[in-house]
C-alpha cells in the first residue's frame, strides 16, 4: 500500500539557518502530495501541496518540489524563525478516483525546535 | 468562519465506558474523516465518509463506529473504551477529497482511557 517516511527528528536549529526536512513516498500513479504543520496543542493545517511531477508548493517561505523521479517531496526554508516551532507532516493522496484519493497517508511527523 | 468543530476538547474515560465524540463542518463539504494521532505513528485514519448516509472504514477502524446523518456532523462513537484507544482524535473534512486542496483539520480531543 501507499506509505510516506520522513525523516525522524527532533530537529533544532538556529533562528536564520536552513530547513531541510527529507520526504519521501511509495504509491502508484501520481499521487498529490502536501506539507501539514502542528503548532503545539492544535490541528493540523495544510501548509503547502503540489498535485502533479515538478510542481513546486510554496507558502510563508517554505517550499517542497513534486520530484518523480526520486518520490520525493522534500520541505525546504530559507531563514527559519522561532515562530515555525511545530511538528512538521508530509502526506500523500492517491490519485485517481477511488477511495484513496479521499484519504491522506501521513509520514509519522518531525518536530522542529527554532532557538533564537 | 467557524471551520471544523470538535467536542470535547478534553475526555477521560474509564475502561469500558462508551462516548461519542462530536465534530461539525460549516463548509457544506462533501468528505469527512477522523484520524488518530499517537506519538511516533503519524496519524492514522479511523473512519471516513464521501456523502450524507456514506461511511467506510480507514486503517484502524476497530472499536469505533460512526454515522453520516447530515452534510455537517460525523460524530465517532466509541462503543467499549480501551487504554489502548488513548490518543488525540482529529476530525477534517474537504469539498473535494483529499487530492484537490487537501483536507481541514479540527483542533482535536485527547481522549485519555484509564
Amino acid at each position: 500500500g501507499d506509505s510516506v517516511t520522513q525523516m525522524e527528528g527532533p530537529v533544532t536549529l538556529s533562528e536564520e539557518a536552513f530547513l531541510t526536512i527529507n520526504c519521501t513516498y511509495t504509491a502508484t500513479g501520481y499521487p498529490s502530495l502536501f506539507w501539514y504543520v502542528q503548532y503545539p496543542g492544535e490541528g493540523l493545517q495544510l501548509l503547502l501541496k503540489a498535485t502533479k511531477a515538478d510542481d513546486k508548493g510554496s507558502n510563508k517561505g517554505f517550499e517542497a518540489t513534486y520530484r518523480k523521479e526520486t518520490t520525493s517531496f522534500h520541505l525546504e526554508k530559507g531563514s527559519v524563525q522561532v515562530s515555525d516551532s511545530a511538528v512538521y507532516f508530509c502526506a500523500l493522496s492517491a490519485s485517481g478516483s477511488g477511495a484513496g484519493s479521499y484519504q491522506l497517508t501521513f509520514g509519522k511527523g518531525t518536530k522542529l525546535s527554532v532557538i533564537p | 468562519n467557524a471551520g471544523v468543530t470538535q467536542t470535547p476538547k478534553f475526555q477521560v474515560l474509564k475502561t469500558g465506558q462508551s462516548m461519542t465524540l462530536q465534530c461539525a463542518q460549516d463548509m457544506n463539504h462533501e468528505y469527512m474523516s477522523w484520524y488518530r494521532q499517537d506519538p511516533g505513528m503519524g496519524l492514522r485514519l479511523i473512519h471516513y465518509s464521501v456523502g450524507a448516509g456514506i461511511t467506510d472504514q480507514g486503517e484502524v477502524p476497530n472499536g469505533y463506529n460512526v454515522s453520516r446523518s447530515t452534510t455537517e456532523d460525523f460524530p465517532l462513537r466509541l462503543l467499549s473504551a480501551a487504554p489502548s484507544q488513548t490518543s488525540v482524535y482529529f476530525c477534517a473534512s474537504s469539498s473535494s477529497g483529499a487530492g484537490n486542496y487537501g483536507y481541514t483539520f479540527g483542533s482535536g480531543t485527547r481522549l485519555t482511557v484509564v
